[in-house]
C-alpha cells in the first residue's frame, strides 16, 4: 500500500521567515496531493492541493510543489504570520477501485515566533 | 449548511463499555470515512463506506464496527473500549467523482479517553 513520510516532525521559524514541509509517497498510482491545517483543537482543513498533472500551484503565501518522478512534494509558506501556528498534514490520494483512499503523513508543527 | 458533525466532542469510557460516536454530513457526499488521530502518527483510516450499505475496513478496524444505512450518517460504534483506543477521532466525507471535487471535509472530532 501507499506510504507517506513527512518532514520534519516540528518547525520554529521566526515571523516574516519562510517555511518549508517536504512528503515522499511510495505508489505512483496517487495522484492526488493535499495539504491540512489542523489548528490547535480544531478540525483538519484544506489549505492547497495539487494533482500529478502539474508541478506547482500558488495561493497568495503558500505554494505546493510535485515531483512526480522522485515522489515527493512540498509546502512552502512565505512571509509566515503567528496565525500560521498550527500542526499541517499532507496526504496522497490513491484512487482505489471505487474508493479515493487518503493516507495521510504523521504531521508538522509549525511554530511561528512573533 | 452545517458540513461534517460529530457528537460528543469529549468522552470518557471505562474499559469494557461500548459506546457510538455519532457522524452526520449533508453535503450529499457518498464516501465517508473514520480516522483515529494518535501523537506522532497522523490520522489512519479505520473504516470508510462507499454508499449507503457499503462499508470496508481501513488501516485500523479492529475493536470498531460501522454500519452506514443512509447516505447522511456513518456512525462508528466501539463494542468493548480499552486504553489503547484512546484517541481523537475524526470522521471525513468526500465527493466519489474525484478530482477537482475530491478535498476530504472533516467533522470536529471527539476526543476519546478510555480509563
Amino acid at each position: 500500500g501507499e506510504n507517506v513520510e513527512q518532514h520534519p516532525s516540528t518547525l520554529s521559524v521566526q515571523e516574516g521567515d519562510s517555511a518549508v514541509i517536504k512528503c515522499t509517497y511510495s505508489d505512483s498510482a496517487s495522484n492526488y496531493f493535499p495539504w491540512y491545517k489542523q489548528e490547535l483543537g480544531k478540525r483538519p482543513q484544506l489549505i492547497i492541493d495539487i494533482r500529478s498533472n502539474v508541478g506547482e500551484k500558488k495561493d497568495q503565501r503558500i505554494a505546493v510543489t510535485l515531483n512526480k518522478t522522485a515522489k515527493h512534494f512540498s509546502l512552502h509558506i512565505t512571509e509566515t504570520q503567528p496565525e500560521d501556528s498550527a500542526v499541517y498534514f499532507c496526504a496522497a490520494n490513491r484512487p482505489l477501485y471505487n474508493f479515493n483512499k487518503f493516507y495521510f503523513g504523521s504531521g508538522t508543527k509549525l511554530n511561528v515566533k512573533p | 449548511n452545517a458540513g461534517v458533525t460529530q457528537t460528543p466532542k469529549f468522552q470518557v469510557l471505562k474499559t469494557g463499555q461500548s459506546m457510538t460516536l455519532q457522524c452526520a454530513q449533508d453535503m450529499n457526499h457518498e464516501y465517508m470515512s473514520w480516522y483515529r488521530q494518535d501523537p506522532g502518527m497522523g490520522l489512519r483510516l479505520i473504516h470508510y463506506s462507499v454508499g449507503a450499505g457499503i462499508t470496508d475496513q481501513g488501516e485500523v478496524p479492529n475493536g470498531y464496527n460501522v454500519s452506514r444505512s443512509t447516505t447522511e450518517d456513518f456512525p462508528l460504534r466501539l463494542l468493548s473500549a480499552a486504553p489503547s483506543q484512546t484517541s481523537v477521532y475524526f470522521c471525513a466525507s468526500s465527493d466519489r467523482t474525484g478530482p477537482p471535487n475530491t478535498e476530504a471535509f472533516f467533522g470536529q472530532g471527539t476526543r476519546l479517553t478510555v480509563v
